[in-house]
């Protein structure tokens, strides 16, 4: 597609269950970020992907979270035992080079209940 | 750690009238962006500053960087109801080898009819 795309748009889960977020950079974006955004708040950075260099994981606010980017391409974000706190906005943005914009996905709303 | 930090946090406004927002960092950048947020969903990208430039325009807005104050503005003229949403700067550090974006926190702008 012609943008970044996440998926689901929207996830309620019970508190406890693992929950997968996914994210479809723009083709040929060699960075790849996730961001949470709780209401009203700014963007607080989880980890990033770029190329085939080790992710930068220095965000993750614990185990329970968990990243991967596949072929270079796709990324998952895995948060395992959700809690209450997780509930947020997960956004995912990649970019082309180190002197350009990043381009947003329209990110993941999760509820946790 | 944020290196951006936005002033003010909320900003409220006539229709028409100019809004002027403000971003400060800390360190040597090699770039500085401006993102606007709708409705807590994917960030747009408006305008991207270079270090060696001073100012720069795209239709209503107008960013300039003032490298030695370590700072910059967004200036959005005959603001419009749509222009209601939240503006994110974020750099691109000098000292960074990778493609890490630094945010600030945002601010909140109301246009009111």
């Amino acid at each position: 597609g012609a943008g970044v795309s996440q998926s689901p748009s929207n996830k309620v889960t019970e508190k406890g269950k693992d929950v997968e977020l996914r994210c479809d950079p723009i083709s040929g974006h060699t960075a790849l970020y996730w961001y949470r955004q709780s209401l009203g708040q700014g963007l607080e950075f989880l980890i990033y992907f770029q190329g085939n260099s080790a992710p930068d994981k220095s965000g993750l606010p614990s185990d329970r979270f968990s990243a991967e980017r596949t072929g270079g391409s796709v990324s998952t974000l895995t948060i395992q035992r959700t809690q209450q706190e997780d509930s947020a906005v997960y956004l995912c943005a990649s970019i082309k080079g180190a002197r350009t914009e990043a381009f947003f996905g329209q990110g993941t709303r999760l509820t946790v209940v | 750690s944020q290196q951006g930090e936005e002033d003010p946090q909320a900003l409220s406004i006539q229709e028409g009238e100019n809004a002027t927002m403000n971003c400060s960092y800390k360190t040597s950048i090699n770039n500085l962006q401006w993102y606007r947020q709708n409705s807590g969903r994917g960030l747009v990208h408006l305008i991207l500053i270079r270090s060696n430039e001073r100012e720069k325009h795209s239709g209503r807005l107008r960013v300039t960087l003032d490298t030695s104050k370590k700072s910059s503005s967004l200036l959005i003229t005959a603001s419009r109801a749509a222009d209601t949403a939240s503006y994110f700067c974020a750099t691109r550090r000098t000292m960074d080898s990778n493609y890490q974006l630094i945010w600030g926190a945002g601010t909140k702008l109301i246009i009111k009819p």
